[in-house]
């Protein structure tokens, strides 16, 4: 595609439930990369994939988050038994080959947990 | 965790003034990178600085990089209200994968 492409732009669930969220790359992008920023902040590193594998997944905060690229093109964050803590804007960005190139960065996916 | 920290945290100018935002990071780097976010949502990429450069112009921007001090700024010239947004410098961490780390974000309000 001509961008990267999240989806839903907006999710609202409730405590306890499970969320995924979707993120489509450039097509030919090898690398993908979620981050998670709250309100204020920067964004932060959840995890980085190099083709199908997480090549880096030293930021997912625990256990309840986890994330695939099965072929290598779109990728799925799935996040179980959501949290009022796990609140915040989830975006997904996209690189030819990695942090060597700018990122091109999808508009997220604002996750409300009531 | 921040690798960067931008300063300052917030920056108020009118249309027409010049607009200077610093970034400052801990460990050695081969790139780094400034990103402009609207409105909170998805980044956009500006410009990209590595390691053995010292300067490096695109249109109305120019940034530098210090690699002695561990620093970096981004200027603005002749600022427009359409330049409101919040600015975020990102490092690479070599050696330890292929990633960038954002720094904390400079919020610039441009007046008309």
């Amino acid at each position: 595609g001509a961008g990267v492409s999240q989806t839903p732009s907006n999710k609202v669930t409730e405590k306890g439930k499970y969320v995924e969220l979707r993120c489509d790359p450039i097509s030919g992008h090898t690398a993908l990369y979620w981050y998670r920023q709250s309100l204020g902040q920067g964004p932060e590193f959840l995890i980085y994939f190099q083709g199908t594998g997480a090549a880096d997944d030293s930021g997912l905060p625990n256990d309840r988050f986890f994330a695939v690229r099965p072929e290598g093109s779109v990728s799925t964050l799935k996040i179980q038994r959501t949290e009022r803590g796990d609140s915040a804007v989830y975006l997904c960005a996209s690189s030819p080959t990695g942090a060597n190139y700018g990122y091109t960065f999808g508009s997220g996916t604002r996750l409300t947990v009531v | 965790s921040q690798q960067g920290e931008e300063d300052p945290q917030a920056l108020s100018i009118q249309e027409g003034e010049n607009a200077t935002m610093n970034c400052s990071y801990k460990t050695s780097i081969n790139n780094l990178q400034w990103y402009r976010q609207n409105s909170g949502r998805g980044l956009v990429h500006l410009i990209l600085i590595r390691s053995n450069e010292r300067e490096k112009h695109s249109g109305r921007l120019r940034v530098t990089l210090d690699t002695s001090k561990k620093s970096s700024s981004l200027l603005i010239t002749a600022s427009r209200a359409a330049d409101t947004a919040s600015y975020f410098c990102a490092t690479d961490v070599p050696y330890n994968t292929d990633k960038l780390i954002f720094g904390t974000g400079t919020r610039l309000q441009v007046f008309p």
